[in-house]
């Protein structure tokens, strides 16, 4: 089972554009991460965010994590043709290390 | 630095054969995961191996699938006999371990059970 569900389930958008997709999980995390795959390719890290931070930055990238909703965000600012691709929350579970990955949010940014 | 390698890619077989897959992790990550994919869905946590320990097998249907890591390095995952409902993407992912860590995905392996 998966305790992750990524909002929306597909998103199209114009390049510039900035894109926001979120997670929501059911139970206690340690953290939550964010992951991109594209296309035939494994996943790549974006960014980790935990438990005690509520927004954090990676270059184009902003995360928030609200605790008390058991939710999160991710926005990509200017998006381009390139940040096409599926895009995965993943949770710890509390207390364990064991990540389980939500649904996805599949992407896609016209050039 | 090299990244995870799985191999093969991509694997057709015939239900009831066995398969397996083979991962090398990135040097020095002592926690290795493998992932099932369905297509459209995030992967699924199969099983966890802390060096050599497998330490969370839970979600592994045992009566089929098996997975060894031999020398806390490389690791293999089998399953005997393959069902059609076993095509997907086999994930192997790992990381430096002790605590919340990023984790480094291999390409995966394609696996067709016609």
């Amino acid at each position: 089972s998966q305790q992750g569900e990524e909002d929306p389930q597909a998103l199209s958008i114009q390049e510039g554009e900035n894109a926001t997709m979120n997670c929501s999980y059911k139970t206690s995390i340690n953290n939550l991460q964010w992951y991109r795959q594209n296309s035939g390719r494994g996943l790549v890290h974006l960014i980790l965010i935990r438990s005690n931070e509520r927004e954090k930055h990676s270059g184009r990238l902003r995360v928030t994590l609200d605790t008390s909703k058991k939710s999160s965000s991710l926005l990509i600012t200017a998006s381009r043709a390139a940040d096409t691709a599926s895009y995965f929350c993943a949770t710890a579970v509390g207390g364990t290390y064991k990540y389980i990955f939500g649904t996805g949010t599949r992407l896609k940014v016209l050039a | 630095e090299a990244g995870v390698v799985q191999s093969p890619r991509y694997k057709i077989i015939e239900k009831k054969q066995p398969v397996a897959f083979w991962c090398n992790p990135i040097s020095g990550h002592n926690t290795l995961y493998w992932y099932l994919q369905n297509l459209g869905q995030g992967p699924e946590l199969l099983i966890r191996y802390e060096n050599e320990e497998a330490v969370d097998d839970s979600q592994l249907p045992k009566d089929r699938f098996s997975a060894e890591r031999l020398k806390g390095v490389d690791s293999t995952l089998k399953i005997q006999p393959a069902e059609l409902g076993d095509s997907a993407v086999y994930l192997c992912a790992s990381s430096s371990g002790g605590g919340p860590d990023t984790q480094y995905f291999g390409p995966g392996t394609r696996l067709t059970v016609l």
